[in-house]
């Protein structure tokens, strides 16, 4: 079975910073999907940015990257030029074939003025 | 008008009471989705819906129950409410051929089982 870790329970930075949030996932699949998304306090799940396995360049969603490494099964979210509306629990999911999403555990984030 | 919307959005019930949680979409999408999400937890699983014919267990089907009554509607039921599926419940949607498998959630429904 797939598995999803996030290893950062916790995360802070200052506004205008840049921050990466870890995801490591565990899969024998070739064909898959990786997602991020942000749940704020009004507890809605929003996509940041979504990666297909097959392509090798990483997503970019203007202030959102991510670095994909498929050989590591390593997925971490840049956000760049932090900002306030930033804060919330991120969540890192696969999604196999099946088009069953798994979650990590999540990554709380604080936005520091 | 949002496009995957759930009611109610926050439920309070007592120890083996039956209660349903209604999920309703406008996006056209023929997959759907429950979700559980316990505290400090990601989502889990827990049944799914590819067509209205199809219903398929996930990873927490015990004590639920699913309805896919149209298209565009997807009931979660719990027969006898328990105190650990206290929760936030999410249903979402999903269509391959037009949304490149992103799932999209609803607002999410708050329930306590006192």
């Amino acid at each position: 079975a797939q598995t999803v870790t996030q290893s950062q329970p916790e995360m802070s930075v200052q506004e205008a910073e840049t921050v990466t949030l870890s995801c490591t996932y565990d899969t024998s699949e070739s064909d898959y999907y990786l997602f991020w998304y942000k749940q704020p306090p009004s507890r809605q799940m929003i996509l940041v940015i979504r990666q297909e396995a097959y392509k090798q360049q990483n997503a970019t969603e203007n202030r959102f990257s991510v670095n994909f490494q498929k050989a590591a099964k390593s997925f971490s979210l840049k956000i760049s030029d932090s900002q306030l509306g930033d804060a919330a629990m991120y969540f890192c999911a696969y999604q196999s074939a099946a088009q069953k999403l798994v979650f990590g555990q999540g990554t709380r984030l604080t936005i520091n003025p | 008008d949002a496009d995957v919307t759930q009611t109610p959005r926050n439920r309070i019930t007592k120890t083996g009471k039956r209660i349903m949680l209604e999920c309703s979409q406008t996006k056209g999408h023929d997959r759907m989705y429950w979700y559980r999400q316990d505290p400090g937890l990601g989502l889990r699983l827990i049944y799914y819906s590819f067509d209205v014919k199809d219903i398929n267990k996930g990873e927490i089907s015990d004590g639920y129950s699913v309805s896919r009554q149209a298209q565009a509607k997807f009931s979660l039921s719990l027969e006898s409410a328990i105190p650990n599926q206290t929760a936030l419940y999410f249903c979402a949607t999903s269509d391959p051929a037009r949304a490149q498998e992103t799932q999209y959630f609803g607002p999410g429904t708050r329930l306590l089982v006192l």
